[in-house]
């Protein structure tokens, strides 16, 4: 089965430009994470939707970032306006209960470098 | 109490030696430990994972050791090679009707020595 795809791989902007972060899920999985990956740290949820509502988004910066699955499928994380503590890879993961629903699947992740 | 602690920050094994990484966690809800592996340029990938009813779980070279009662959990490479050069995290998560919720722990920066 193919894997999880984000695009585009590397972004470089100015801070309070905006940037999109797009993912497309193994096909099936009914839920999807965005993370946040800082330089020489684990992986921090942001956002967790399940098919196209969402579980949890306690730790989302509601003020700068979102994010939408509108269809319950491929899924995109906007910044606006960019911090240079956003700096960071964002993964996207995804995961079905018929596959295992603690099995998460990660794509190779956005590096996003904010000057 | 939602966080993960995990050490050593690096890890240095000469070729055929054996690795060690250690994660400790407070919130006794979790339900589900995994390992997971990432290589620089990729994504994480699961490597083993296990659950609080077993104390040890093997996986060829790859041993999971868990201390329900100290609420800490290891990671064992044997025979280490170059090729198991990676970061390693530890992670944590309770289930729900939603699927997992995962916590992960700092990262270990393993480097097997040829």
């Amino acid at each position: 089965e193919a894997g999880v795809a984000q695009s585009p791989r590397y972004k470089i902007i100015e801070k309070r430009q905006s940037v999109a972060f797009w993912c497309n899920p193994i096909s099936g999985h009914a839920t999807l994470y965005w993370y946040q990956q800082i330089l020489g740290q684990g992986p921090k949820l942001l956002i967790q939707f399940q098919n196209n509502g969402v579980v949890d988004d306690s730790q989302l910066p509601k003020d700068r970032f979102s994010a939408e699955r509108l269809k319950g499928v491929d899924s995109t994380l906007k910044i606006q306006p960019a911090k240079l503590e956003d700096s960071a890879v964002y993964l996207c993961a995804s995961s079905s209960r018929s596959s295992g629903a603690n099995v998460l699947t990660f794509g190779a992740g956005s590096r996003l470098t904010v000057l | 109490q939602q966080q993960v602690k995990q050490s050593p920050q690096s890890l240095i094994v000469q070729k055929g030696g054996i690795s060690i990484i250690n994660c400790a966690y407070e919130n006794t809800a979790f339900d589900y430990f995994p390992w997971y592996q990432q290589f620089p340029g990729k994504g994480p990938a699961l490597l083993i994972a296990i659950r609080p009813d077993v104390s040890e779980k093997k996986e060829g070279r790859f041993t999971i050791s868990f201390n329900k009662s100290a609420k800490q959990f290891s990671l064992h490479i044997m025979d280490s090679q170059p090729g198991d050069s990676a970061t390693y995290f530890c992670a944590a998560s309770i289930g729900d009707n939603y699927g997992q919720n995962f916590v992960f722990g700092p990262g270990t920066r393993l480097s097997v020595l040829p």
